[in-house]
């Protein structure tokens, strides 16, 4: 089973529209980590969470943590054709740095 | 800046072949990782080492192997290839690494194919 659980898989929204991607985790949190990959590239850092209630804005992206829930919400205000791309959320579970990721959600913006 | 560099970008092997996956990281960073993403999978551990000379298993470490003599380097050696190997290899790296709170650097990635 996935330890961490993103939602929606994919996501298809019209050029300013606002949206959130959900990511749930079925163990404890040691730190919650948002990520965006472009085809063909790596992964580059967006944002990362450690307390619960933390949230964190970068440009348009916003990310919460509640850790009671072990859940983390990333929101885009007024979306653009740039922020398309897969969004994944990863975990650190323990003091070693191993992060596990979600299976990431597929975010397409059209003009 | 180069960062995290993963060589090749593309690899075609035949079934039973073998190869190194190379990377190579400049920031002197203690811990560094290797992924596998899958297509809808999302990202899992193949392996990961805390520094030279340590390494240690991740999630699905079958089939793999690796070795971390320096702390710039950490080799991915596949021995027998297979079709399930066929996926994309992402290498990371991190300064401490843990405690949730340091994130990590990733490499572009190696698409390879094992026909």
């Amino acid at each position: 089973s996935q330890e961490l659980e993103q939602s929606p898989q994919s996501l298809i929204v019209q050029e300013g529209k606002n949206l959130t991607i959900n990511c749930t985790s079925s163990k404890t949190l040691y730190g919650l980590y948002w990520y965006k990959q472009k085809y063909g590239e790596g992964l580059i850092f967006l944002m990362m969470l450690q307390k619960g209630g933390e949230e964190k804005s970068h440009e348009k992206i916003t990310a919460k943590l509640d850790e009671k829930k072990q859940q983390s919400s990333l929101h885009i205000t007024a979306s653009q054709p740039s922020h398309a791309g897969i969004y994944l959320c990863g975990a650190d579970r323990s003091t070693l740095g191993r992060l596990y990721f979600g299976r990431g959600t597929q975010l397409t913006v059209w003009p | 800046n180069a960062g995290v560099t993963q060589t090749p970008k593309f690899r075609i092997l035949k079934i039973g072949q073998s190869m190194t996956l190379q990377c190579t990281q400049d920031m002197n960073h203690n811990y560094m990782y290797w992924y596998r993403q899958d297509p809808g999978m999302g990202l899992k551990l193949i392996y990961y080492s805390v520094g030279a000379g340590i390494t240690d298993k991740g999630e699905v470490p079958n089939g793999y192997n690796v070795s971390r003599s320096t702390t710039e380097d950490f080799p991915l050696r596949l021995e027998l290839a297979a079709p399930s190997q066929t996926s994309v290899y992402f290498c990371a790296s991190s300064s401490t690494g843990g405690g949730g709170n340091e994130k990590l650097f990733f490499g572009s990635g190696t698409q390879l194919s094992v026909l």
